[in-house]
């Protein structure tokens, strides 16, 4: 089975609905992250959370909101979905205990908003 | 402002014909440089993290280098399955403790 895994894998929605992008881990790390793909644009960090209580906002939040339900599972919820906000979805998770803190990433979610 | 590019954009090679793929990089010192290898339709897969000038790792046809300026991924005697886009990732110590990515490489290896 997958260590990171997001659901759901793909999701066609309309301008204005409220959008739900989930992300467990078995690793047992206690960080996560959700990062947007955009052609030409490359990975861009929209939230992270080093652990259940601590939020902090990437270099793009706007739209876009988080909830760390616990160490395993980090969603990311688009209030209000608008076009420009079709992208890959990325979630991200990496250990304080381990000294390289590398990010090992999920499978990803294709959002099309319309 | 941390940044990163990468060159070539698109690479297409025969398998066998080596080459390198560079990442240029400006931070506010480093903590770590990273290169993921990322399949169509698939997340960033983690190949190396160097974290000083002159570092090398190596893995199978891949071996990653650094210097203060750039790092270069080479890639000796491609085979098809080394197909992908090679994505390059640095980390400063200043800030938050995101991953801040170069747009990639699109590697082609043709039998």
């Amino acid at each position: 089975d997958a260590d990171v895994t997001q659901t759901p894998r793909n999701r066609i929605t309309k301008t204005g609905k409220r959008i739900m992008l989930e992300c467990s881990q078995t690793k047992g790390h206690d960080r996560m992250y959700w990062y947007r793909q955009d052609p030409g644009l490359g990975l861009r960090l929209i939230y992270y959370s080093f652990d259940v209580k601590d939020i902090n906002k990437g270099e793009i939040s706007d739209g876009y909101s988080v909830s760390r339900q616990a160490q395993a599972k980090f969603s990311l919820s688009l209030e209000s979905a608008i076009p420009n906000q079709t992208a890959l979805y990325f979630c991200a998770t990496s250990s304080k205990a381990v000294s390289t803190d590398t990010q090992y990433f999920g499978p990803g979610t294709r959002l099309t908003v319309l | 402002e941390d940044q990163v590019t990468q060159s070539p954009e698109a690479l297409r090679l025969q398998e066998g014909e080596s080459s390198s793929l560079n990442c240029s990089y400006t931070v506010s010192g480093l903590r770590g440089l990273f290169w993921y290898r990322q399949d169509p339709g698939k997340g960033p897969e983690f190949l190396f993290t160097l974290y000083s000038a002159g570092e090398e790792k190596e893995k199978e046809r891949l071996k990653a280098t650094l210097t203060k300026k750039e790092s270069f991924l080479h890639i000796t005697a491609p085979k098809p399955e080394d197909s992908a886009t090679y994505l390059c990732a640095v980390q400063g110590v200043a800030g938050a403790n995101n991953l801040f990515f170069g747009t990639g490489t699109r590697l082609t290896v043709i039998p």
